[in-house]
């Protein structure tokens, strides 16, 4: 069954550091997504992407944090400065699109900001 | 995003059926019914999801309520890999994203 990676599987970094998070998405879906969740909370939404650019954002989504698909597998989640309160898991979702729009998740990446 | 009310939490036995109720009282038309799932550490996994008519895959079924306003996902032998939080989400699909709750975190036992 076609799956959504991301790598790093757990990245520990210090606070103000940059951090780029990678997602391969599933070869033919057309959106993309980006979700975090804190220890012990909800699952959030962050960002959506489509035809190559943002198609939604939410209050999270800062000036901190931008998204990517540099070629054609790829879709990158970078946070330029990186805050005590970023520490959490985040999820990279992909879809085709239409219909119902189910999204596919990977298994997460977790970040530690010290 | 419309909202949907589920318990907290659920307890069932292994191999015996389990019901997790949502109610969603403001549904609107366009809103499609869809269940998640997250194991412990994992990300999200998709269970089912229906417009109207109830649904069946290999994971669960969905019962729809006539009036769209709750639905039931039924796992019809819980075994202990089931243990997870499943989520009741509504969106209007085409491309609009999921908007998570807190959902029934499931508990099952031997």
């Amino acid at each position: 069954e076609p799956e959504v990676t991301q790598t790093p599987s757990h990245q520990v970094t210090q606070m103000g550091q940059e951090v780029i998070l990678r997602c391969v998405p599933i070869s033919n879906h057309l959106y993309f997504y980006w979700y975090r969740q804190i220890l012990g909370q909800k699952v959030e939404f962050l960002v959506s992407f489509y035809n190559n650019e943002i198609s939604e954002k939410s209050e999270i989504f800062d000036d901190q944090f931008s998204v990517e698909r540099p070629d054609g597998s790829n879709f990158t989640l970078k946070i330029r400065s990186t805050k005590l309160e970023d520490s959490a898991m985040y999820f990279c979702a992909s879809s085709y699109g239409s219909g119902a729009n189910v999204l596919t998740f990977g298994a997460g990446s977790r970040l530690t900001v010290l | 995003d419309a909202k949907t009310t589920q318990p907290n939490s659920m307890e069932s036995n292994e191999e015996e059926p389990v019901h997790l109720p949502c109610n969603h009282s403001t549904i609107s038309g366009t809103d499609y019914i869809h269940w998640y799932r997250q194991l412990p550490s994992q990300g999200p996994e998709y269970v089912i999801h229906g417009l109207t008519s109830n649904v069946n895959n290999r994971m669960a079924s969905l019962a729809i309520a006539e009036d769209r306003k709750s639905s039931t996902l039924i796992l019809h032998r819980a075994t202990l890999r089931d243990a997870a939080v499943y989520y009741c989400i509504l969106n209007t699909g085409t491309a609009s994203k999921l908007t998570f709750g807190t959902g029934t975190r499931l508990q099952v036992t031997l």
